[in-house]
């Protein structure tokens, strides 16, 4: 299994550009065989799909999010990046990225996840 | 999207007991139904995919099932280590929805 690292900014101002990249590691981000995911946690609450890209740069957005996401990825780093617009402090949550496995006995799941990393949105 | 709807919330049980989670789809599904078990301050993990797969490494105490919109987490004897928070998540269509999740707590 691929192991995810996410890093970027922990402290966001209210309005700003949110930013968090996903580094890859022991396996290729080129796999045809993944979806690139982002899922954040407000504290002590649920999971919320955010998106997720495809090798080939095409995505998908969790409506709810779709006008202030994107998502992007940089094969030759190895890297998958969220960028999150306008935020405010109900986007506070862990952000976590994730490997959506496209061959679950003929389903995705999230196989694979990063630590997850910290957002606060305050001024 | 489709809701995905868990019981009971907490859930207190002891040692050796066999505990049983419900999740409950707004639509059908089929049996794309994943769960999940997430640790405090960790990330979740894979349990089971596809509703009854047990993900490789995970002890064959947690099974799952199905029944229409209904699907159902089982633990068959709860060890120390099975206290925490699990999640359901449908993979039918995207985006992609996750139940609030059951916390297994001690009795």
């Amino acid at each position: 299994q691929v192991q995810l690292q996410e890093s970027g900014p922990g402290l966001v101002k209210p309005s700003q550009t949110l930013s968090l990249t996903c580094t890859v590691s022991g396996g290729s981000i080129s796999s045809g065989n993944y979806y690139w995911s982002w899922i954040r946690q407000p504290a002590a609450k649920g999971l919320e799909w955010i998106g997720r890209i495809y090798t080939d740069g095409s995505t998908n957005y969790n409506p709810s999010l779709k006008s202030r996401v994107t998502i992007s990825i940089d094969t030759s780093k190895r890297q998958f990046s969220l960028k999150l617009t306008s935020v405010t402090a109900a986007d506070t949550a862990m952000y976590y990225c994730a490997s959506e496995d496209r061959y679950c006995n003929a389903t995705h799941c999230f196989v694979s996840w990063g630590e997850g990393t910290l957002v606060t949105v305050s001024s | 999207d489709i809701q995905m709807t868990q019981s009971p919330s907490p859930l207190s049980a002891s040692v050796g007991d066999r505990v049983t989670i419900t999740c409950r789809a707004s639509q059908s599904i089929y049996r794309y139904l994943n769960w999940y078990q997430q640790k405090p301050g960790k990330a979740p993990k894979l349990l089971i995919y596809a509703t009854s797969s047990l993900q490789s490494g995970v002890p064959s105490r947690f099974s799952g099932s199905a029944s229409g919109t209904d699907f159902t987490l089982t633990i068959s004897s709860l060890q120390p280590e099975d206290f925490a928070t699990y999640f359901c998540q449908q993979s039918y269509s995207t985006p992609w929805t996750f139940g609030q999740g059951t916390k297994v707590e001690v009795k």
